[in-house]
């Protein structure tokens, strides 16, 4: 089985750095997806870590401990459109058929207020 | 935009019915994905498709089933209806593991 741990939510101010973390435990572990949703629309794909260390891609940043079971999304400059919620997902190892299939986290809403 | 298109965007309809949700995915992608989010669950898988065939399923219900045709379209069904199953239906296709790409999503609320 798998567990995901995501904070439920965040508020920051436009223009600050905020970082969402996200621990998981899992039975095997292949990568760890992060999206963004806006409300009432489809997430969107930011990152996929699959080694230890971070990733940088312009105003996102994405972190992984694979030892430590944790991962963290480092949003800087926020702006007023980064307001959404922030999925962690995590994909198995040697799933059947060869599938991958992520588990997905309840996601972070954040908040960004001026 | 994901280049994945889903239809109907919205359905309303009566407990006890049956309604079939259509994904088209990316163009060359060959599996597809479906998930239900609910406000209380959050994203759940439903079932994958890859070239036509059942590759993987989760969380999904007796009463839900799903197909893919020849020309990689999907289609969700979801029959005798209830309340519950009122929720976001989203499809997502793939053409590796470490990429999923989602449709708008489809809003089926059960009256």
């Amino acid at each position: 089985g798998q567990n995901i741990d995501q904070p439920t939510e965040m508020t920051a101010t436009e223009g600050a750095i905020v970082q969402i973390n996200c621990t998981y435990q899992t039975s095997g572990f292949n990568g760890l997806f992060w999206y963004q949703q806006h409300a009432g629309e489809a997430p969107t794909f930011l990152s996929y870590n699959v080694l230890d260390g971070l990733e940088e891609k312009g105003r996102f940043s994405s972190f992984l401990s694979r030892s430590k079971g944790y991962s963290y999304l480092l949003l800087k400059e926020l702006q007023m459109k980064d307001s959404a919620s922030y999925l962690c997902a995590v994909t198995p190892t040697g799933a059947s058929g060869g599938s991958y299939i992520p588990t997905f986290g309840r996601g972070t809403s954040l908040i960004v207020h001026p | 935009d994901s280049g994945v298109t889903q239809t109907p965007k919205h359905l309303i309809t009566a407990t006890g019915q049956r309604v079939t949700l259509r994904c088209s995915p990316r163009s060359g992608d060959l599996s597809v994905y479906w998930y239900q989010q609910s406000l209380d669950q959050g994203l759940q898988f439903l079932i994958q498709y890859y070239n036509g065939e059942e590759r993987a399923k989760g969380n999904i219900l007796e009463r839900f089933s799903a197909q893919q045709f020849p020309d990689l379209h999907s289609e969700l069904n979801l029959s005798s209806l209830e309340l519950g199953d009122s929720a976001l239906y989203f499809c997502a296709s793939s053409a590796a593991d470490n990429e999923q790409f989602f449709g708008p999503g489809t809003r089926l609320t059960v009256l």
